[in-house]
């Protein structure tokens, strides 16, 4: 069975850091891209960050571009985002995904981040 | 970047045939995709590469579509498929998605 299970999540002022976590079992990981997902409080899904299998390609939104850093451990099976100067628009639940075939086919239950004083 | 225009909203009753149209901003080849969200839950991928049933989704899913117009067709509708649908495409980057259709089944 595939798990995605994302951890590192909480709550966090503004311009400050976090890391979220995804640990992944039951398939390949190390074969198959990934992504972040986020979704603020009642709102619609953003994408956020995707990472090939090897590292070699990474994209991101450019609402993130410059303070989130996508990055994976294939030994440890598991995705990473580093958030660094975080602002409340930054508040979602954070979602990971892996990708096949071009499309996101399994994902994580979401570990919520908050930005606030 | 890519945008994905969906309606916002849509009331159907059961057994009837419902579509929720995408429509991109430029053209995503077939790099398109449809997910279901229920609250509370993740995501569920539904659809791939614009017309690609995902395993053990029922066959009432299905879609079509190139280049900037998509279409998700629930044929017949039940019940159990009061959710949000979104698509989302993978061709060019930022990898985008629509602002989601919420599916009411009256």
């Amino acid at each position: 069975e595939v798990q995605l299970v994302e951890s590192g999540g909480g709550l966090v002022q503004p311009g400050r850091s976090l890391k979220l976590s995804c640990l992944a079992s039951g398939f390949t990981f190390s074969n198959y891209g990934m992504n972040w997902i986020r979704q603020a409080p009642g709102k619609g899904l953003e994408w956020v960050a995707s990472i090939s299998s090897s590292s070699s390609y990474i994209y991101y939104a450019d609402t993130v571009k410059g303070r989130f850093t996508i990055s994976r451990d294939n030994a440890k099976n598991t995705l990473y985002l580093q958030m660094t100067s975080l602002r409340s628009e930054d508040t979602a639940l954070y979602y990971c995904a892996s990708t096949h075939i071009a499309a996101m086919r399994y994902w994580g239950q979401g570990v919520m981040v908050t930005v606030s004083s | 970047d890519t945008v994905l225009t969906q309606s916002p909203a849509l009331a159907v009753s059961p057994g009837e045939r419902v579509t929720i149209s995408c429509r991109a901003s430029e053209s995503v080849s077939t790099l398109m995709h449809w997910y279901q969200q229920k609250p509370g839950q993740q995501p569920k991928l539904l659809i791939y590469l614009a017309s690609h049933l995902e395993s053990g989704v029922p066959a009432r899913f299905s879609g079509s579509g190139s280049g900037t117009d998509f279409t998700l067709t629930i044929d017949p509708v039940e019940a159990d498929d009061t959710a949000t649908y979104y698509c989302q495409q993978s061709w060019n980057d930022p990898f985008t998605f629509g602002s989601g259709t919420k599916l009411e089944i009256k």
